[in-house]
């Protein structure tokens, strides 16, 4: 099945530093979408991308739908220590109900005070 | 605006006891609802979806069921726990047929088989 490689799949970084992420896939996907996760609760829906070489921001959060829909990258700029977390990528296929959502296995952020 | 509860937030287990996970969604009508797990605090599986009342779809065979007996319900079973049940499971929901509807998820159940 469709697989999506999310990169790196750890940091540790000091607090203040930029940080950058990246999935990639063999599949062209029609939506990306970037989620947070806390440790012990669900994760939270940070940033949605519908167009190839769209570019959105979120606060100190910024990400981009490559141009050839197969790849994705969110940026944090001047981390701060409440960015520590899991986070994921999942693209979307587009079509159906379900919509086939494929997630990468996610990058943990640890942020040094 | 829409919320997502799930229950419990964690639950401890014995091996061949039932299980019953319960889901419930406020603020919109006729959502897909998802089942997820996760391992070891990374990647999420997914495990049953559906579309309405009384359709499920399955995406890995398992020792779990899943039910949706009203619209905005979506229950997570077993009849009979194994240890390779533990894990922490996800209940998520998004518009029906809106292409690129992006998934919101609830808090999880933390489920430990004994």
């Amino acid at each position: 099945g469709q697989q999506l490689n999310q990169s790196p799949q750890s940091m540790f970084i000091q607090e203040g530093e930029d940080v950058s992420m990246n999935c990639t896939s063999s599949s062209i996907f029609n939506t990306w979408l970037w989620y947070k996760q806390d440790p012990g609760e669900g994760p939270v829906l940070l940033i949605a991308l519908y167009k190839a070489g769209e570019l959105t921001s979120n606060g100190r959060l910024t990400a981009q739908f490559g141009i050839t829909r197969k790849d994705s990258f969110l940026n944090i700029s001047a981390s701060i220590p409440s960015d520590v977390g899991i986070y994921f990528c999942a693209g979307q296929l587009g079509g159906g109900s379900q919509g086939n959502l494929i997630f990468g296995k996610g990058t943990k952020l640890s942020v040094k005070p | 605006s829409q919320t997502i509860h799930q229950w419990p937030a964690t639950l401890v287990q014995p091996v061949g006891s039932p299980l019953s996970l319960e889901c419930t969604v406020e603020g919109t009508s006729n959502p897909n609802l998802y089942w997820y797990r996760q391992a070891a605090g990374r990647g999420l599986q997914l495990l049953f979806y559906s579309i309405g009342i009384g359709q499920i779809s399955s995406e890995v065979p398992q020792n779990l069921s899943a039910s949706r007996p009203q619209d905005r319900q979506f229950i997570l079973s077993s009849k009979k726990l194994l240890l390779s049940d533990s894990g922490f499971y996800l209940c998520a929901w998004s518009v029906l047929g809106r292409l690129g509807s992006p998934l919101h998820f609830g808090n999880g159940t933390r489920l430990t088989v004994t």
